[in-house]
């Protein structure tokens, strides 16, 4: 099984900055199959990025993923109100496993 | 549109079963692999099963195999998941969520709003 590790565990930042979070593999992501979703409270995820970094749809172009192999990144270049939230990372190229999570909340 | 609806879940006793389902509608489900994902109180996502397509295909992570089983009836466009022997540690927030088509592999592309299930005594 990929094992998934998320970090920070806790992102605090301010409507504006930049959010980096990194998710790393146990092994290799196969075909860099790794997928970013969004989670507020009390709601489903959302997918926002697939293939490491393709934006699905209706994702503002402010979110970015980048990376391959095992180091993975989603980058928010400028926090709105709206972003603040728990972020999964999550590989499908060899069965299915999620990180832990990264809330990313205001400071 | 996309539309994932669960429903049957609630407060069952530890050692009791129960069965979830999701009625899907928008898109041609028969065309779709489907899972189920699970959240416990403050924690994160779990993959937990998934069937493929045409129902010929169930793989299950670790922690539920044997206890829980995924099926499929296309004809109703309805995903279940049948829950035996639960324990405290499956309370959660119960997801089913869709696949990729055919037996592809894929990310999840639309979530249901999620069924809680309590297991207390």
């Amino acid at each position: 099984e990929i094992v998934l590790t998320q970090s920070p565990g806790t992102l605090s930042l301010s409507p504006g900055e930049r959010a980096t979070l990194s998710c790393r593999a146990s092994q290799s992501v196969s075909s860099n199959f790794l997928a970013w979703y969004q989670q507020k409270p009390g709601q489903a995820p959302r997918l926002l990025i697939y293939g490491a970094s393709r934006r699905a749809t209706g994702i503002p172009d402010r979110f970015s993923g980048s990376g391959s192999g095992t180091d993975f990144t989603l980058t928010i270049s400028r926090l709105e109100p709206e972003d603040f939230a728990v972020y999964h990372c999550q590989q499908y190229g060899s069965m299915w496993t999620f990180g832990q999570g990264t809330k990313v909340e205001i400071k | 549109q996309v539309q994932l609806v669960e429903s049957g879940g609630g407060v069952v006793q530890p050692g009791r079963s129960l069965r979830l389902s999701c009625a899907a509608s928008g898109f041609t489900f028969g065309d779709y692999a489907m899972h189920w994902v699970r959240q416990a109180p403050g924690k994160g996502l779990e993959w937990l099963a998934v069937i493929s397509y045409d129902g010929t295909h169930q793989y299950y992570a670790d922690s539920v195999k044997g206890r829980f089983t995924i099926s499929r009836d296309n004809s109703k466009t309805t995903l279940y998941l049948q829950l035996n022997s639960l324990r405290p540690e499956d309370t959660a927030v119960y997801y089913c969520a869709r696949g990729g088509e055919q037996w592809r592999p894929a990310y999840f592309d639309y979530w249901g709003q999620g069924i809680l299930v309590t297991v207390s005594s």
